[in-house]
C-alpha cells in the first residue's frame, strides 16, 4: 500500500497563533510531498511542492512566509501556518508520491481559527 | 479559467446500474489523468489513472476512458454499489503528476441508492 498520515486531524486555535501540521508517508519513502487546501464545495488547490532537503516551491498567490514548509526527511513534511487568521480556516491535505505519477493523499487536517 | 471541468456537480444512480462520471479539460499539454474518490472530512483516495498514450484503462469495477481529440475522459463504475457514494475528483497533469501540478476538477457527488 501507500499510506499517508496527517496529524492533527482537527485543530482549533486563536487568531495570531501558529499551527503545525505533520504529514508522514508510513510505508514508503516519498520523493516529493505536496500541500493542498480545500475550501467548502471547492476543488483542491495546490499550495506548494516540497522535496526532502530543499526549499519548497510555492504556487502563485501562496505566501511562503505565512505557510512555512519543512521537509526534513523522506517520510516527513510539516506545514506551519504562522500568525493564523480566521480566513486561514480551511481543510489542509498533504500528498506524497514515491517516484511514480500517482499522488497518495493524507486524511486531511481541519483548521479552525477563532 | 478552469482547466479541468466536471460539469455535473451531482449524480444519482440505482444500485447495480452503471455510473458514468465525466470530465473535460482544456490544456492539450495534459498527458496524465487520475480519478480520486473522497469522503467528507477525509483525504482523496486514488482510484485509477490513465496515460495519454492509452484510451482505456480498467481495474475491477472501474474503467476510465480517454478521448484526446475531444479532451474528455470518463469514469465508469459498474455495477454501482451504495459504498461508492462519495465525491469523485478528476485530476490532470502535464509531464507526469510527480511534478506536483495536479489540476483538479470541482468534483461530482455520486449517490448510489439501494
Amino acid at each position: 500500500g501507500a499510506v499517508v498520515s496527517q496529524h492533527p486531524s482537527r485543530v482549533i486555535c486563536k487568531s495570531g497563533t501558529s499551527v503545525k501540521i505533520e504529514c508522514r508517508s508510513l510505508d514508503f519513502q516519498a520523493t516529493t510531498m505536496f500541500w493542498y487546501r480545500q475550501f467548502p464545495k471547492q476543488s483542491l488547490m495546490l499550495m506548494a511542492t516540497s522535496n526532502e532537503g530543499s526549499k519548497a516551491t510555492y504556487e502563485q498567490g501562496v505566501e511562503k512566509d505565512k505557510f512555512l514548509i519543512n521537509h526534513a526527511s523522506l517520510t516527513l513534511s510539516t506545514l506551519t501556518v504562522t500568525s493564523a487568521h480566521p480566513e486561514d480556516s480551511s481543510f489542509y491535505i498533504c500528498s506524497a508520491n514515491r517516484g511514480t505519477d500517482t499522488q497518495y493523499f493524507g486524511p486531511g487536517t481541519r483548521l479552525t481559527v477563532l | 479559467d478552469q482547466q479541468v471541468k466536471q460539469n455535473s456537480p451531482s449524480l444519482s444512480v440505482q444500485e447495480g446500474r452503471i455510473s458514468i462520471l465525466n470530465c473535460d479539460y482544456t490544456n492539450s499539454m495534459f498527458d496524465y489523468f487520475l480519478w480520486y474518490k473522497k469522503y467528507p472530512a477525509e483525504g482523496p483516495t486514488f482510484l485509477i489513472s490513465i496515460s495519454s498514450i492509452k484510451d482505456k484503462n480498467e481495474d475491477g469495477r472501474f474503467t476510465v476512458f480517454l478521448n484526446k481529440s475531444a479532451k474528455h475522459l470518463s469514469l465508469h463504475i459498474v455495477p454501482s454499489q451504495p459504498g461508492d457514494s462519495a465525491v469523485y475528483f478528476c485530476a490532470a497533469s502535464a509531464r507526469g503528476g510527480s511534478q506536483g501540478n495536479l489540476i483538479f476538477g470541482k468534483g461530482t457527488k455520486l449517490s448510489v441508492k439501494p
